[in-house]
């Protein structure tokens, strides 16, 4: 079955650097990238999405890139800040049906001030 | 715009004993509904999902089930928790089957089996 695999776990950076998350996915098929924000004991927060006819997506200071020949996808944060810090999942659908995502492990993101 | 709620936001069970957490969306229809399992630290698990109105589909055997009595109602339910049922469970919502739509989460809610 599909398996999204999300890289790395923890990423611990100064406020102000840049963050890069990571996710490889398996299904050729996917075509719908999604990428959640979670703060701690909250619920996941969608902050950026990109399909597959598309191969960089920006808003404000994050952005999203997707190499369908690789079968990657990754989150981009610059001027990070601490309220950044967060639990970052990334996720895939074939965006036929139900919308079925399939999400990675997670990366916990620290940002130090 | 939509909603989605769940009650109740937090619950302490002993083993053995029944549960039954709801789920509703307000501002759509025909949603398709999710029940995600998140333990301690960890990923998300899809349970259970939802297309329509008494359409259930299972993706991890387990002894929960789900229903859905009413079109924008999902409820999960246990006849008899067990300890490894702890957890954080979201309820998430998607449009209809027709098109790519972006799937939101309620607030969750947090279980505790002792």
């Amino acid at each position: 079955g599909e398996n999204v695999e999300q890289h790395p776990s923890t990423l611990s950076v100064q406020e102000g650097d840049s963050a890069v998350i990571k996710c490889t996915y398996s299904d050729s098929a996917s075509n719908y990238f999604p990428w959640y924000k979670q703060e701690l004991g909250k619920r996941p927060q969608l902050i950026i999405d990109i399909r597959s006819n598309v191969g960089e997506k920006k808003d404000q200071r994050i952005a999203v890139t997707l190499n369908k020949t690789a079968k990657h996808f990754s989150l981009h944060i610059t001027e990070t800040q601490p309220e950044d810090s967060a639990v970052y999942f990334c996720a895939a659908s074939k965006g036929s049906g139900y919308n079925k995502l399939i999400f990675g492990a997670g990366t916990r993101l620290a940002v130090h001030p | 715009s939509q909603t989605i709620h769940q009650w109740p936001a937090t619950l302490v069970q002993p083993v053995g004993s029944p549960l039954s957490l709801e789920c509703t969306v307000e501002g759509t229809s025909n949603p398709n509904l999710y029940w995600y399992r998140q333990a301690a630290g960890r990923g998300l698990q899809l349970l259970f999902y939802s297309v329509g109105i008494g359409q259930i589909s299972s993706e991890v055997p387990q002894n929960l089930s789900a229903s859905r009595p009413q079109d924008r109602q999902f409820i999960l339910s246990s006849k008899k928790l067990l300890l490894s049922d702890s957890g954080f469970y979201l309820c998430a919502w998607s449009g209809d089957s027709r098109s790519y739509n972006e799937q939101f989460f309620g607030p969750g809610t947090r279980l505790t089996v002792l």
